[in-house]
């Protein structure tokens, strides 16, 4: 079945840093790609999802890149501020009604 | 709004006795899921349901049940909890296709 990697798994950057997240994903036939916000104590909230073989979409203060030939999605948060500080989940739907999760990155930004 | 609640938002069992986790959905979506989220390995699914009466096994369904009586409501049970089945379990609901899926607050059990 479809495995995800995730990387890295613990990230921290100073405030106005960029800040940078991948995931590597083995099934080709993959088609919808999310990324998922959760902070301290919280549930999961979606950031954005993906679809289209190469695509860059662009929300408030992060960049989600997906390249479907290297099988990568990944998320930049540009400029990030201590509001960013939370984990991060990259999600990715095969076949079916299932959705395989990465294993998560903590980020921290620290002013 | 359309929201996904959880009750008991905190549990705390003995080895051996029976949890039910509830979850309500007001999304009106066929899909529902359980999964548990442990430090390290994000979150994992247990069980999921494409309808009313529907369960399917997800990725570690070993000592978990599922019910779905209706739309609106999904279960996971445990019927003799035990110690490595503490964790954060969180439900979801969702619809086919490309639709992303929508999280309960999570319940965080401890199995004492």
């Amino acid at each position: 079945g479809e495995q995800v990697e995730q990387r890295p798994p613990h990230l921290s950057v100073r405030e106005g840093d960029s800040a940078f997240i991948t995931c590597t994903y083995t099934d080709p036939n993959s088609y919808y790609f999310f990324w998922y916000k959760q902070e301290p104590g919280a549930s999961l909230q979606l950031l954005m999802k993906v679809f289209s073989s190469t695509e860059i979409n662009e929300g408030q203060g992060f960049t989600v890149l997906l390249n479907k030939k290297d099988k990568r999605l990944s998320l930049n948060l540009t400029a990030a501020h201590p509001g960013d500080s939370a984990a991060y989940f990259c999600a990715v739907r095969t076949g079916g009604y299932k959705v395989v999760f990465g294993s998560g990155t903590r980020l921290l930004v620290s002013p | 709004e359309a929201a996904v609640t959880q009750s008991p938002r905190n549990k705390v069992a003995v080895t051996g006795g029976k949890v039910t986790l509830s979850c309500n959905q007001t999304n009106n979506h066929n899909n529902m899921y359980w999964y548990r989220q442990d430090t390290g390995h994000g979150l994992r699914l247990i069980h999921y349901s494409y309808g009313a009466g529907s369960t399917e096994k997800g990725d570690i369904p070993d000592g978990y049940k599922a019910s779905r009586p209706s739309q609106e409501n999904f279960s996971l049970i445990l019927e003799l909890a035990t110690p490595s089945q503490t964790s954060v379990y969180f439900c979801a609901s969702g619809d086919a296709g490309y639709a992303e899926q929508f999280f309960g607050p999570g319940t965080r059990l401890t199995v004492l």
